[in-house]
Formats: structure tokens, sequence, C-alpha cells
């Protein structure tokens, strides 16, 4: 159980264009969705907390408009990547929660270089 | 303010060895302690928790960890190491429960035939 999983597991663009990653919670219903981002042989660092229905609340330093975050349904987050460029190159990883509180469940990620 | 602090960042042992990650944390307030496991390329899947109940924690795969207030640690362990083990581990801390979980930089866990 507990299953999220991630949309594109892979994705290479060309710079100026903008990029949408899904994450879906298969078999529960997630009231709060999580993105990361995690660089080269680092660890995870929270870029913006989603609630179901609601803005997602983004970290300092992480633009918005830059990253854009949708959270529709109880199952599907989504993360825009806006005219992206070179060091928008990243692994992205989405985590989901039934409840808050809950433990996270991550998806896969995904790898996006920008070209 | 709360963080983590995962002492050595690569870590080798034999096959059928014991392992011990080592994580020490800082919190202003009783904290929620998580492990995670990512193999290459995958995201993360949790090992196993501590929420204030028992001080050691049985995880999966043979995992378990002890909760030492006093040395502000929660060393992850196991036995045995196995091959399959061999992957990144993270040790992460909240003080809310479950959600906004601040990670350590990961230990990368190498296990040699």
């Amino acid at each position: 159980g507990a299953v999220v999983s991630q949309h594109p597991s892979w994705v290479i663009c060309k710079s100026g264009t903008s990029v949408k990653i899904e994450c879906r919670s298969l078999d529960f219903q997630a009231t709060t969705m999580f993105w990361y981002r995690q660089f080269p042989k680092q660890s995870l660092m929270l870029m913006a907390t989603s609630n179901e229905g609601s803005k997602a609340t983004y970290e300092q330093g992480v633009e918005k408009d830059k990253f854009l975050i949708n959270h529709a349904s109880l199952t599907l987050s989504t993360l825009t990547v806006t005219s992206a460029h070179p060091e928008d190159s990243s692994f992205y990883i989405c985590s989901a929660a039934e409840d808050p509180g809950q433990p996270q469940h991550f998806g896969d990620g995904t790898r996006l270089s920008i070209l | 303010a709360q963080s983590v602090t995962q002492l050595g960042s690569h870590v080798s042992v034999s096959e059928g060895a014991l392992v011990l990650l080592r994580c020490n944390y800082s919190s202003s307030v009783p904290p929620y302690l998580f492990w995670y496991v990512q193999y290459p390329n995958q995201g993360l899947q949790l090992l196993l928790k501590y929420t204030s109940a028992a001080t050691l924690v049985k995880g999966i795969n043979g995992f378990e960890a002890e909760f030492k207030k006093s040395e502000t640690s929660f060393h992850l362990t196991k036995p045995s190491a196995h091959m399959s083990d061999a992957a990144e581990y993270f040790c992460a801390v909240s003080e809310t429960g479950a959600n906004n979980l601040f990670f350590g930089t990961g230990t990368r866990l190498t296990v040699i035939p």
C-alpha cells in the first residue's frame, strides 16, 4: 500500500521550455503533498508543501512563479518548471501524506535535464 | 530550530558485517525521527520512524535504530550487511510529525563481497 507514482521519470528538454511533472497517490488520498529538489550527492531540499484545494506554501528562496504547483485533487499534484534553464536541471522528488503528520510516501523522482 | 548531522558521507562494510550509520539531531522540542533509504534514481523508502514510543525502533529489512536523548542520537544499525543494502541512507527530523522533514546530507553505504 501507500504507493506514489511520479511521471515522467526522466525528461530532457531545451532551455526556455516548460516542463510538467505529475505526482499521484495510487491507493490513498493525499491531503498534503511535498516537492523536493535533490542535487547530485546531496540531500533533499523541500521546495514547497501543497494541500489539496489551496495554494502551495513555498520555502524561502524558491520562486513560486518559476515552480508552479497545483494540487487540484486528493490524488494528484503537479509541478511545472516554467521557462526552464540549465540551472534548473536536478532530481525532483514528490511525496504524499494522507493527513498532516502522517508519514510521507515518496515517488521515484524525476530527473530533469535542460539543454 | 531543527537539524540533522550524519557523520560519514560514505561507509563501507563487508557482507555479513555490522552496519552502523550515525545520525545526531538538534531539536527544540521532542523530535520525530526517521531513516529513509534511497536506491539509485529512485525516491525514498521509509525504513523506520521514532515517535516517542519505544526508544528502540525496528524497521524493515532487518534495520533498527535507537533513540538516545542524552546523546541526541538516532543511529541506524543492522547486524549483518547484505549486498542489497548498498544504497544512500538519509536521517530526517521533524518537530511537528511527518511534515516539515529536515534531512541529513546522507550516507552512502557500500557492501563489499
